[in-house]
């Protein structure tokens, strides 16, 4: 089963607003990352926050994590048109070499 | 740096076929691994490849295998394809293997229709 539920699975709003999305994880972690997908495209990293951090910031992007809650939320500030896509939580799954997704949020962001 | 490149981009095969999927990871990468992604199931791992040996292995049937090559390149193989193996494959490359503060880089996918 997948390590990352997320929240809201599917999310639209204007250009300009903010989007927030949020991730739950079942296992301890060393570290959580977001990635962005565009339709039928690959996958490309967003930003890792570690274990030991509780906000990352890169850009228009902020990322929080809590690790007594087990969860991570993702904030896209000033959302343009070209934010539209989905966007995944994942974790390293301990030694196995993969890397467990969350189901995903899809973001519409109307011009 | 080139990217991971995977080809071919999109594929239709019929049942009882299979297929062989490409990827050339980023020139220095030697961990390359596979993930197949649905609309029902999501992204699940498939394996990893390093050094041109499978290092981890995701809960697929045998008909899924695959290889690297001594550049690091990988191909992944389905045997006697069903209507359930369409999806979008991707590959991921990363310098090394083991070392989980690293993210991935991945490829646009090939994306099999199986008819």
């Amino acid at each position: 089963s997948q390590q990352g539920e997320e929240d809201p699975q599917a999310l639209s709003i204007q250009e300009g607003e903010n989007a927030t999305m949020n991730c739950s994880y079942k296992t301890s972690i060393n570290n959580l990352q977001w990635y962005r997908q565009n339709s039928g495209r690959g996958l490309v990293h967003l930003i890792l926050i570690r274990s030991n951090e509780r906000e990352k910031h890169s850009g228009r992007l902020r990322v929080t994590l809590d690790t007594s809650k087990k969860s991570s939320s993702l904030l896209i500030t000033a959302s343009r048109a070209a934010d539209t896509a989905s966007y995944f939580c994942a974790t390293w799954s301990g030694n196995t070499g993969k890397l467990i997704f969350g189901q995903g949020t899809t973001l519409q962001v109307k011009p | 740096k080139a990217g991971v490149t995977q080809t071919p981009r999109y594929l239709i095969k019929t049942r009882g076929q299979q297929v062989t999927l490409s990827c050339s990871p980023i020139s220095g990468h030697r961990s390359v691994s596979w993930y197949q992604q649905t609309p029902g199931q999501g992204l699940q791992f498939l394996f990893e490849y390093f050094s041109e040996t499978q290092r981890n292995k995701g809960n697929f049937p045998g008909r899924f295998s695959g290889r690297q090559f001594s550049n690091s390149r990988s191909e992944m193989n389905v045997s006697t394809l069903e209507l359930g193996d369409s999806a979008l494959y991707l590959c991921a490359s990363r310098p090394r293997q083991g070392a989980f503060s690293e993210k991935l880089f991945f490829g646009s996918g090939t994306q099999l229709s199986v008819l």
